[in-house]
């Protein structure tokens, strides 16, 4: 099956400007997760879909960050202004529950922000 | 804010050593434990899941579940330069998953 789709892969920005990331989920997976990942650190839930609801967005700063899943498929992370901190790498991964009837997190290959 | 609590490392170990990572979680209600390796520049890639007490071998890889100590780890045997990576535990609960700061391994030739 194919993976979990993001674009663009690379992306630098000055401070104060806009970014959108986009992410396209394993096929048939109803649950969709944005992460931040800053360098030396693990990834930061910031926000989880199921379907195209919002489930957890506790620790998405929404002045400033805002994402959707319109249809219930793919979803879109956009970031305005963007602040130096910003600079990451955003995951975005999506799952389903396995034959065990466990959940496993699949990974798309990231997106990488740089903010000047 | 679920806690999940990896020593950060580095950690060294000769080729063909055993590494052995450790993991805390704060959340007695999880269900499922996961290792995820990730190279540099690269995203996380699961290697383990683990649901039970006791423990599961793939390979060179033995996780490791204790949930009366709430407490989760991963070997590697005859560990190999290929092993070197940051290694991330992570704990799920519900549809939800938490995640480590991740422990640091070089395996040296």
């Amino acid at each position: 099956e194919a993976g979990v789709a993001q674009s663009p892969r690379y992306k630098i920005i000055e401070k104060r400007q806009s970014v959108a990331f986009w992410c396209n989920p394993i096929s048939g997976h109803a649950t969709l997760y944005w992460y931040q990942q800053i360098l030396g650190q693990g990834p930061k839930l910031l926000i989880q879909f199921q379907n195209n609801g919002v489930v957890d967005d506790s620790q998405l700063p929404k002045d400033r960050f805002s994402a959707e899943r319109l249809k219930g498929v793919d979803s879109t992370l956009k970031i305005q202004p963007a602040k130096l901190e910003d600079s990451a790498v955003y995951l975005c991964a999506s799952s389903a529950p396995t034959v065990s009837g466990a959940n496993v997190l699949t990974f798309g290959a990231g997106s990488r922000l740089t903010v000047l | 804010q679920k806690e999940v609590e990896q020593n950060s490392g580095p950690l060294s170990v000769p080729e063909g050593a055993i590494a052995s990572l450790n993991c805390t979680y704060s959340d007695r209600v999880s269900q499922s434990f996961f290792w995820y390796r990730q190279y540099s520049g690269k995203s996380p890639e699961l290697i383990m899941s683990i649901y039970s007490n006791g423990d599961k071998e793939d390979g060179r890889f033995t996780a490791q579940l204790n949930k009366a100590s709430q407490y989760v780890s991963l070997l590697i045997r005859d560990s190999q330069p290929s092993d070197s990576a940051t290694y991330l535990c992570a704990v799920n609960t519900g549809n939800q998953f938490y995640f480590g700061t991740g422990t640091s391994l070089t395996v040296i030739p």
